[in-house]
């Protein structure tokens, strides 16, 4: 079936290094979601990428959709402290009359004050 | 604040034992997913509903089910528990009208620890 990876599975930074995930599907993607798990919390929905090549910022996070669409990065410039957390990516496939997320594995960013 | 919520936040439980846990989710929409996250299996999809009818199925076991209900609260029933089932459920809901591109909101979780 489809699987999702996501790399690095850690990544600990020093406050105001950049931080850069990947994510791979084995299959193309219709689009590619992105969600923020703090510590103790729940994930957060970030962004959704739909076009090939896309690529979308907010603030300091910049998204991109690979031209293949499948694959993605996020990359976050001058982390600070408020960025920890688990990033993880997610790709719809088709279940039964609907669609599933599958997500990534995440990756879990420390930073380093 | 998501909007879906999740009670209780945390279960304390035996081997052998049952529990229910509930979600509402965002007004307004009909969807609802559950999850279930351990510390080795990530963010695993069990199952969704969509306006009290089952739309989706993933890796959910046959000693677990679930139920949306006419004002679309969903319940995740969890039977036969093993120590393994311990782990962090999720609900999140959607509008469920969007296809693939529906986004999906996330409660605060349930823990469940089964001793």
């Amino acid at each position: 079936g489809q699987q999702v990876m996501q790399i690095p599975q850690y990544q600990h930074v020093q406050e105001g290094e950049d931080f850069t995930t990947y994510c791979n599907s084995s299959t193309t993607l219709s689009n590619i979601q992105w969600y923020k798990q703090r510590p103790g919390g729940h994930p957060v929905f970030l962004i959704q990428l739909v076009k090939s090549g896309e690529v979308k910022k907010q603030k300091r996070l910049t998204f991109q959709f690979g031209e293949a669409k499948k694959n993605s990065s996020l990359h976050i410039t001058a982390t600070q402290t408020t960025d920890v957390g688990t990033y993880f990516c997610a790709g719809p496939t088709r279940v039964d009359s609907s669609y599933k997320l599958i997500f990534g594995s995440g990756t879990r960013l420390l930073v380093r004050p | 604040d998501s909007g879906v919520t999740q009670t209780p936040k945390h279960l304390i439980t035996a081997t052998g034992q049952r529990v229910t846990l509930r979600c509402s989710p965002r007004s307004g929409d009909l969807s609802v997913y559950w999850y279930q996250q351990s510390l080795d299996q990530g963010l695993q999809f069990l199952i969704q509903y969509y306006n009290g009818e089952e739309r989706a199925k993933g890796n959910i076991l046959e000693r677990f089910s679930a139920q949306q209900f006419p004002d679309l609260h969903s319940e995740l029933n969890l039977s036969s528990l093993e120590l393994g089932d311990s782990a962090l459920y999720f609900c999140a809901s959607s509008i469920g009208l969007a296809g693939s591109t529906d986004t999906q909101y996330f409660g605060p979780g349930t823990r469940l620890t089964v001793l």
